[in-house]
């Protein structure tokens, strides 16, 4: 499968916790996204990253998110002291950068924070 | 208000029935139109892809594009019952950052047999 894969697909956690969520891009990819999406809602850009440079992060994203994309590979998502309004569906992108750069989702990560 | 707005449904069709999804959006530098289809607790994947204004058919699927109203559409002929999913619109293209899409809330269609 040559697809984008996330991991874990569920974290359950406490509040007060800190998670953390790996995406595997399209290989030749070289954009990858993060999104959050809430029941009911479409998904809300929080940050991407051009190869291994993180140039734009939403301002959903507080300071308690980090992503990191260290080769310009794979990418992590960090979240510590989790609040129950972090939980959420988290979901990568990966693309070929470009205007309008066409963009496939990975099967996401559900976090819930008890 | 939200730069993207979808009617969430839900929408009740039967089988055979075409539907109709719709958006509207206020930026009006969005160039890149986009319809995803979204099972229940799976991941977007992408149906339809639109540049500018215009038509584009793919098999039952038919996207329009009217970027002098600001309105996207989505048509589903023959619609069957593994159509039942929710469908997001979604554009990009605005900006410094022309890849970050914006979506809208979605709508909840269902096809019964």
């Amino acid at each position: 499968d040559t697809g984008v894969s996330q991991d874990p697909r569920h974290k359950i956690t406490k509040r007060g916790q800190n998670v953390t969520f790996r995406c595997d891009p399209i290989s030749e990819h070289n954009r990858l996204y993060w999104y959050r999406q809430t029941l009911g809602q479409g998904p809300e850009f929080l940050t991407y990253f051009q190869n291994e440079a993180q140039l734009e992060k939403s301002r959903l994203l507080s300071d308690r998110f980090s992503a990191e994309r260290p080769k310009g590979s794979f990418s992590t998502l960090e979240i510590q002291r989790t609040e129950q309004g972090d939980s959420a569906m988290y979901l990568c992108a990966s693309s070929l950068s470009g205007r309008g750069d066409t963009q496939y989702f990975g099967p996401g990560t559900r976090l819930t924070v008890l | 208000q939200k730069e993207v707005e979808q009617d969430p449904g839900p929408l009740s069709v039967p089988e055979g029935a075409i539907v109709s999804l719709n958006c509207t959006y206020s930026n009006s530098a969005f160039q890149y139109f986009m319809w995803y289809r979204q099972y229940s607790r799976k991941g977007p994947e992408l149906l339809m892809y639109t540049y500018s204004s215009g038509n584009k058919e793919d098999g039952r699927f038919t996207a329009q594009v009217d970027k002098s109203s600001k309105y996207i559409s989505l048509f589903i002929r023959d619609s069957q019952p593994s159509d039942s999913a929710t469908y997001l619109c979604a554009m990009s293209g605005a900006g410094v950052n022309t890849g970050k899409l914006i979506f809208g809330q979605g709508t909840t269609l269902q096809v019964k047999p």
